[in-house]
């Protein structure tokens, strides 16, 4: 089956440690994004990157990093400098930037709890 | 990005058409309309997409009226499983990708 895999559901840290995210797509897709949602809110972008070893800040980078060494992953790491990280994180890929190939497919999320 | 707005909250049905508004009256002539949905604790499901024709496929129909200025999601026969929150996003192609999500419309499909 083709699709994005996000691990763990459900993560619970202690406030101070860094965490980190998985986020794997079989889809061959080029681009792969990070969106943070809180409740009742919508998608906020976090950081993104269209092809491996480049990626781009979105609009709440600050506390968190990413890297892009393979094309199948797009790991997230949730710094002890991000503020408020209880929320929902949602990754998403596309097949890149053509017209056909721009629409982004979301994994099913991994709630994040610091204690 | 053009922004969208959508009723906060609508009511359907079970086996009625849900028709779902969205206003995007400064939308560029660039820009394509996107429809997402979202179950409860799940992540945005993709429903379909287009430009300025009317667009089908297995899931919805999507309808943009001549001017671009707003387009209708149209679910044709909507079940208990439809009930989500449905996001209408502007969006162009070739800008890095990001989509802007709004509050979206709840949709609460009733027996």
């Amino acid at each position: 089956d083709g699709g994005i895999t996000q691990s763990p559901k459900y993560l619970f840290r202690k406030e101070g440690q860094n965490v980190t995210l998985s986020c794997e797509q079989n889809l061959n897709h080029d681009a792969m994004y990070w969106y943070r949602q809180d409740p009742g809110q919508g998608l906020r972008l976090i950081y993104y990157s269209q092809i491996v070893n480049d990626f781009q800040k979105g609009d709440i980078a600050e506390g968190y990093s990413v890297s892009r060494e393979k094309k199948e992953s797009f790991p997230l790491t949730v710094t002890s400098a991000q503020k408020n990280p209880t929320a929902f994180y949602l990754c998403a890929s596309s097949g890149g930037t053509g017209v056909s190939t721009d629409t982004q497919y979301f994994g099913p999320g991994t709630r994040l709890t610091v204690l | 990005d053009a922004k969208t707005t959508q009723p906060t909250s609508m009511d359907c049905a079970e086996g009625r058409a849900a028709n779902l508004p969205c206003n995007h009256s400064t939308i560029s002539g660039n820009e394509y309309v996107y429809w997402y949905r979202q179950i409860h604790s799940q992540g945005p499901q993709y429903i379909i997409h287009g430009l300025k024709n009317n667009e089908t496929n297995e899931m919805a129909s999507l309808i943009i009226t001549e001017d671009r200025k707003s387009s209708t999601l149209i679910l044709p026969h909507a079940t208990l499983r439809d009930t989500a929150v449905y996001y209408c996003i502007v969006s162009r192609f070739n800008q890095g990708g990001k989509l802007i999500f709004g509050q979206g419309t709840e949709l609460s499909v009733k027996p």
